[in-house]
């Protein structure tokens, strides 16, 4: 069964350190993996979508890794506005571009 | 690039009426679009997924009967709530995957509607 698990549930952080959230997965054929940030009462924003192994990505003080099992998503000398909650999705290779998604990740910055 | 309109961003009706949301790709040409509904403080739930000019496909559990997605060009889809209930009321977001392009894998979220339903 296709599954997505993201962690921690939340994670509060000072302002400047530095850290990652995971998220881990199981799909048969991994179309891509994606992030978003989702504030409240807003729709999700894109940040970052990975196709494979090995790859990375950057956008300002956040970095994306993926491997076979798991994505991290590190976040480099945090600010207040980074607050927020992340979420992670899998699209499975035999999906109509469906995602499977995970509960996501509540991050508080703290200043 | 790659902006989803939603429209309202809030609602509130009464219960027995009915309620049309708009979901619009402003800069591309979206093959196919989705509606989710999400809970507090819980992620994201699909309910449908429209392809231009096809039917929507509902996912488990959701009437289609209820929600009714029209997906009439290649920028519009909308999402009518029949005869809204109080337990319809949530927060309803809609995405969208570019036709063409980078990223086409890709779903880009409008802003959500609020929805309640005295």
């Amino acid at each position: 069964e296709d599954q997505v698990t993201q962690s921690p549930e939340a994670l509060r952080l000072q302002e400047g350190e530095s850290s990652s959230l995971n998220c881990s997965y199981t799909v048969s054929g991994l179309r891509g993996l994606f992030w978003y940030r989702q504030d409240p009462g807003k729709g999700p924003e894109f940040l970052f979508t990975l196709y494979s192994a090995g790859e990375e990505k950057e956008k300002e003080r956040l970095k994306a890794t993926l491997t076979k099992k798991e994505s991290f998503l590190h976040i480099t000398a945090p600010k207040p506005e980074d607050s927020a909650t992340y979420l992670c999705a899998v699209g499975p290779r035999d999906s109509n571009y469906q995602l499977i998604w995970g509960a996501g990740t509540k991050l508080i910055i703290k200043p | 690039g790659a902006v989803v309109s939603q429209h309202p961003s809030w609602v509130i009706c009464k219960s027995g009426t009915s309620v049309k949301i708009e979901c619009r790709s402003l800069d591309f040409q979206a093959t196919t679009m989705f509606w989710y509904r999400q809970f507090p403080k819980q992620s994201l739930m699909l309910m449908a997924t429209s392809n231009e000019g096809s039917k929507a496909t509902y996912e488990q559990g959701v009437e289609k009967d209820k929600f009714l997605i029209n997906h009439a060009s290649l920028t519009l889809s909308t999402l009518t709530v029949t005869s809204a209930h109080p337990e319809d009321s949530s927060f309803y977001i809609c995405s969208a995957r570019p036709r063409t392009g980078g990223g086409t894998d890709t779903q880009y979220f409008g802003p959500g509607t609020r929805l309640t339903v005295l």
